[in-house]
């Protein structure tokens, strides 16, 4: 159980265009999902927490404008990387909490975002 | 402020060898402890996790960490590791339930035959 499904694995972009990534909760209701980035052998690092029905929030230093995040349902969040640059490039991983005694984070496997 | 530490970066050990993997935590109050572990290009999978109780969790594949409130730290352990648990492990801790967790920076594995 408590399965995340990210989509896509990975993509590459041209320059200034934009991508949206899809976290999906498969088996669970998840009102809270985190997207963090994470930067070759790097730790990982929260962007921003997204909630469903109402606004994400945004960790200091990330742009708003540039990463929009959109938590339509219980089951799903989105992130889209507008007019994406060679420095968006990252692996980005999202994540959604289960509660109670199963309580853990769980994370998708991830998309690696390539800006040519 | 509230901060992960994983004081290895790279630790190379023999198959069959027993592993510790080090994680201090600095939090106002005792947090939730995690730890997990990434292959390449995968995402992460949860090992174990330390809420309160026992200070002795076991977790999959053979995993076990402790949790040391007068060194602040949530030691991975296994007694005999095997070539497939090359990969990258990340503690983590966060607060109250449902929150973001903060990450260490993390610790390369690598197992020589």
């Amino acid at each position: 159980g408590a399965v995340v499904s990210q989509h896509p694995s990975w993509v590459i972009c041209k320059s200034g265009t934009s991508v949206k990534i899809e976290c999906r909760s498969l088996d669970f209701q998840a009102t809270t999902m985190f997207w963090y980035r994470q930067f070759p052998k790097q730790s990982l690092m929260l962007m921003a927490t997204s909630n469903e029905g109402s606004k994400a929030t945004y960790e200091q230093g990330v742009e708003k404008d540039k990463f929009l995040i959109n938590h339509a349902s219980l089951t799903l969040s989105t992130l889209t990387v507008t007019s994406a640059h060679p420095e968006d490039s990252s692996f980005y991983i999202c994540s959604a909490p289960t509660l109670g005694q199963g309580e853990a984070l769980h994370f998708g496997n991830g998309t690696r975002l390539t800006v040519t | 402020a509230q901060s992960v530490t994983q004081p290895d970066i790279h630790i190379t050990v023999s198959e069959g060898a027993s592993l510790e993997l080090r994680c201090n935590y600095s939090y106002g109050a005792t947090p939730y402890l995690f730890w997990y572990v990434q292959s390449p290009g995968q995402g992460l999978q949860l090992l174990l996790k330390y809420f309160s109780g026992d200070t002795l969790v076991q977790g999959i594949k053979g995993f076990e960490a402790e949790f040391k409130r007068s060194q602040s730290s949530f030691n991975l352990r296994k007694p005999s590791v095997h070539w497939s648990d090359a990969a990258e492990y990340f503690c983590a801790a966060g607060g109250q339930a449902g929150t973001a967790l903060i990450f260490g920076k993390g610790t390369t594995l690598s197992v020589s035959s």
